[in-house]
C-alpha cells in the first residue's frame, strides 16, 4: 500500500534551535496534514495544506505543500521544551489518511 | 465545539477474553469515524472507518470488528483477544480531510 517516508526518524536539539523535517511519498496527494503527538495522548492537528506550493504558518510552525504534490516540509523555529513529541505527516486518500512513520523530537534546555 | 471521548482510558485483559472499546463524538452530526492502532513507538495503522450508521470498511483483516450503532458512536470489538492486539487504540472523526483524534485507550493483553 501507499507509504509516507518521514525524515529524520529522530532529532535531538537544543532549546532555541530551529527544526526541519520532511515527508515524501511515491504518490500524489491533494492534501497534506501535520500532527503532533505527546506521550500517551492522541495526535493533535497542527497545520493543514490544500494547494501545491502553499506555505502556511501556525505560530512558530511553518509547513509547505511541495510543488510536485509528493512531499511536504515542517519547520519549527526557536524550539522550546514543550515542542517535544512525535510529529506525523499525513496525506489524503479519498476518505482516509495515509500517515507517515513519524519524527521524534527531543529538546534539551 | 466538537469533542471526542474514548473509554476506557486503559485496559488490561487476558488472552482469549472479549473486548469492547467505545468512542463517542459530541457537537457534530454525521461525521466520518475511524479506528487506529498504534504499537509502541510506531506509526498509526488504520483498522476501520465509517462514513455513516451501519457502514463499516475494514482495512486490515484480523480478529477485530467495528460497529456504528448510532451516528456519533463507534465501537471496536473482539470475541477473543490475542497478545498481538496490545497497543494504543485511537478513535478519530472528520468532516473532510482533517481528522481529529480522541485521547486513546491503552490496551495490554496478558
Amino acid at each position: 500500500g501507499q507509504q509516507l517516508n518521514q525524515s529524520p526518524q529522530s532529532m535531538f536539539i537544543q532549546e532555541g534551535e530551529d527544526v526541519s523535517m520532511n515527508c515524501t511519498s511515491s504518490s500524489i496527494f491533494n492534501t497534506w496534514l501535520w500532527y503532533k503527538q505527546d506521550p500517551g495522548e492522541g495526535p493533535v492537528l497542527l497545520i493543514a495544506l490544500y494547494k501545491a506550493g502553499e506555505l502556511t504558518s501556525n505560530g512558530r510552525l511553518t509547513a509547505q505543500f511541495g510543488i510536485t504534490r509528493k512531499d511536504s516540509f515542517l519547520n519549527i523555529s526557536a524550539s522550546i521544551p514543550s515542542d517535544v513529541g512525535i510529529y506525523f505527516c499525513a496525506g489524503d486518500n479519498t476518505d482516509k489518511l495515509i500517515f507517515g512513520t513519524g519524527t521524534r523530537l527531543q529538546v534539551f534546555p | 465545539s466538537q469533542t471526542i471521548h474514548q473509554w476506557p482510558a486503559t485496559l488490561v485483559q487476558p488472552v482469549g477474553s472479549p473486548l469492547s472499546l467505545e468512542c463517542t463524538v459530541e457537537g457534530t452530526s454525521n461525521p466520518n469515524l475511524y479506528w487506529y492502532r498504534q504499537a509502541a513507538g510506531r506509526g498509526l495503522q488504520l483498522l476501520f472507518y465509517s462514513v455513516g450508521i451501519g457502514q463499516i470498511s475494514s482495512e486490515v483483516p484480523q480478529n477485530l470488528s467495528a460497529s456504528r450503532p448510532q451516528d456519533r458512536q463507534f465501537i471496536l470489538s473482539s470475541k477473543k483477544l490475542l497478545l498481538s492486539d496490545s497497543g494504543f487504540y485511537l478513535c478519530a472523526w472528520s468532516h473532510g480531510y482533517e481528522q481529529y483524534f480522541g485521547p486513546g485507550t491503552r490496551l495490554t493483553v496478558t
